[in-house]
C-alpha cells in the first residue's frame, strides 16, 4: 500500500512564528488532505489539495504530485493552532494517513 | 459537503461488553469507512462498509470482533464488541463528500476507555 511520511514528528513555535510542514508519499494518488486534530479528537478538514497551491487566512498547502510531496505553510501562528497535523492520501476512497506532527505554539 | 453526525461521543465500558456506535449521514452515500486512532498514534483503517454487502475488514480486523452493519445509503453503525482495554481508542466514520473537489469527510469521534 501507499507510504505516507509526515515530518517533523514534532514542532515547538512561538507565537507569530511560521512553519512548513512536509508530507511524503510513496505513490501516485487521487486525493490528499490535510487535516488538524483538535484536543478532543475532532478531524478539522484544512485542505482538499491533490495538486496545486490553496491559501485559506494564515494557512496555505501546495502539492507537487510528480514530486510526490505536499507542503502545509502556518504563518504568524497563533497557540490556537496547536494540535496534531495528518496528512491523508487515497486511491478509490480508503485513506492512509501518515503519523502526523505534534504542533505546539507557546505565547 | 456531507455532514456526519456520530454517536456516542464518549463513553467508558467495563471489559468484556460490547459498544455499538453510529454513524448517520445528511446525504445518501455508497462507500462508508471506519476508522480506529490508537492513544498518541496515527488513524488506522478498520473496514469499509457498502451498502447491501458485507463489510470489507483491513488486515487485523475481524468481523467477529468488529462487526458493522450498513442498512442503507446514509447509516452504518461499528460494534466493539468483548471489549478489552487495548480497545480504548477513538473512532471514526468518515465518508466522501461528493463531487470532486472536497475529499472525505469525518465524524466527530467516539472517545472510547475500557476498564
Amino acid at each position: 500500500g501507499i507510504q505516507v511520511e509526515q515530518s517533523p514528528p514534532d514542532l515547538i513555535l512561538q507565537e507569530g512564528a511560521n512553519s512548513t510542514l512536509r508530507c511524503n508519499f510513496s505513490d501516485s494518488v487521487n486525493n490528499l488532505q490535510w487535516f488538524h486534530q483538535n484536543p478532543w479528537g475532532q478531524l478539522i478538514n484544512l485542505f482538499y489539495i491533490p495538486s496545486g497551491t490553496k491559501q485559506n487566512g494564515r494557512l496555505s498547502a501546495t502539492t507537487v504530485a510528480t514530486e510526490r510531496y505536499s507542503l502545509l505553510y502556518i504563518s504568524s501562528s497563533q497557540t490556537t493552532d496547536s494540535g496534531v497535523y495528518f496528512c491523508a492520501v487515497s486511491n478509490a476512497g480508503k485513506s492512509t494517513f501518515g503519523d502526523g506532527t505534534t504542533l505546539t505554539v507557546k505565547p | 459537503s456531507a455532514v456526519i453526525s456520530q454517536k456516542p461521543s464518549r463513553d467508558i465500558c467495563q471489559r468484556g461488553t460490547s459498544l455499538t456506535i453510529q454513524c448517520q449521514v445528511d446525504s445518501q452515500v455508497t462507500m462508508m469507512f471506519w476508522y480506529r486512532q490508537q492513544p498518541g498514534q496515527s488513524l488506522t483503517l478498520i473496514a469499509t462498509a457498502n451498502q447491501g454487502s458485507e463489510a470489507t475488514y483491513e488486515s487485523g480486523f475481524v468481523i467477529d470482533k468488529f462487526p458493522i452493519s450498513r442498512p442503507n445509503l446514509t447509516f452504518s453503525t461499528l460494534t466493539v464488541s468483548n471489549m478489552s482495554p487495548e480497545d480504548s481508542s477513538i473512532y471514526l466514520c468518515s465518508v466522501g463528500t461528493g463531487g470532486s473537489n472536497y475529499g472525505y469527510t469525518f465524524g466527530s469521534g467516539t472517545r472510547l476507555t475500557v476498564v
